[in-house]
């Protein structure tokens, strides 16, 4: 596709259960990144792939938070147990080379109830 | 800690009136400098990035200014498609930080 892609737009899910979001990004960009937006605030950075590989998690918030890049390509981003504070909304973007210009998707709005 | 401000948090200006966003940083070696723009219910949109005190880049209505603490975003006679959240963001050694963003309103 001519951008980024994110499923599902919107979820909506239960405190507790466990939810998965998926990154399409351009093809062709190595760099993969997973941002969170609160209402009225900026993107808070939670990691970062080049490739495969995690290059910098340090801003997942806790051990609840996992993201995956397994064939360098799609990403998703997983939450275990989820809480009502983890509702905002998930941004990703990728780049051509690490810390080039990143393209954002629309993101997934999560709404746990 | 890299740190990114921006200021006001909004603006609200009659449509043709110029004006500028500021951003304000602290980075440990800066690698670049991003603006994007955000509407509502959309994800960030790439604008500019500046690279070295001195630079400037241009689009439109829009310009884009750096120093070594600060960065502006000029606005020159906007109209309402203009309105929208206006982020800042600087990248140190590591990963991008953002500001809280400008939200910026044109009033026809």
């Amino acid at each position: 596709g001519a951008g980024v892609s994110q499923t599902p737009s919107n979820k909506v899910t239960e405190k507790g259960k466990y939810v998965e979001l998926r990154c399409d990004p351009i093809s062709g960009h190595t760099a993969l990144y997973w941002y969170r937006q609160s209402l009225g605030q900026g993107p808070e950075f939670l990691i970062y792939f080049q490739g495969t590989g995690a290059a910098d998690d340090s801003g997942l918030p806790n051990d609840r938070f996992f993201a995956v890049r397994p064939e360098g390509s799609v990403s998703t981003l997983k939450i275990q147990r989820t809480e009502r504070g983890d509702s905002a909304v998930y941004l990703c973007a990728s780049s051509i080379a690490l810390h080039t210009e990143a393209f954002f998707g629309q993101g997934t709005r999560l709404t746990v109830v | 800690e890299d740190q990114v401000t921006q200021s006001p948090e909004a603006l609200r200006l009659q449509e043709g009136e110029s004006s500028s966003l500021n951003c304000s940083y602290t980075v440990s070696g800066l690698r670049g400098l991003f603006w994007y723009r955000q509407d509502p219910g959309k994800g960030p949109e790439f604008l500019f990035t500046l690279y070295s005190a001195g630079e400037e880049k241009e689009k439109e209505r829009l310009k884009a200014t750096l120093t070594k603490k600060e960065s502006f975003l000029h606005i020159t006679a906007p109209k309402p498609e203009d309105s929208a959240t206006y982020l800042c963001a600087v990248l140190g050694a590591q990963k991008l930080v953002f500001g809280q963003g400008t939200r910026l309103t044109i009033n026809p």
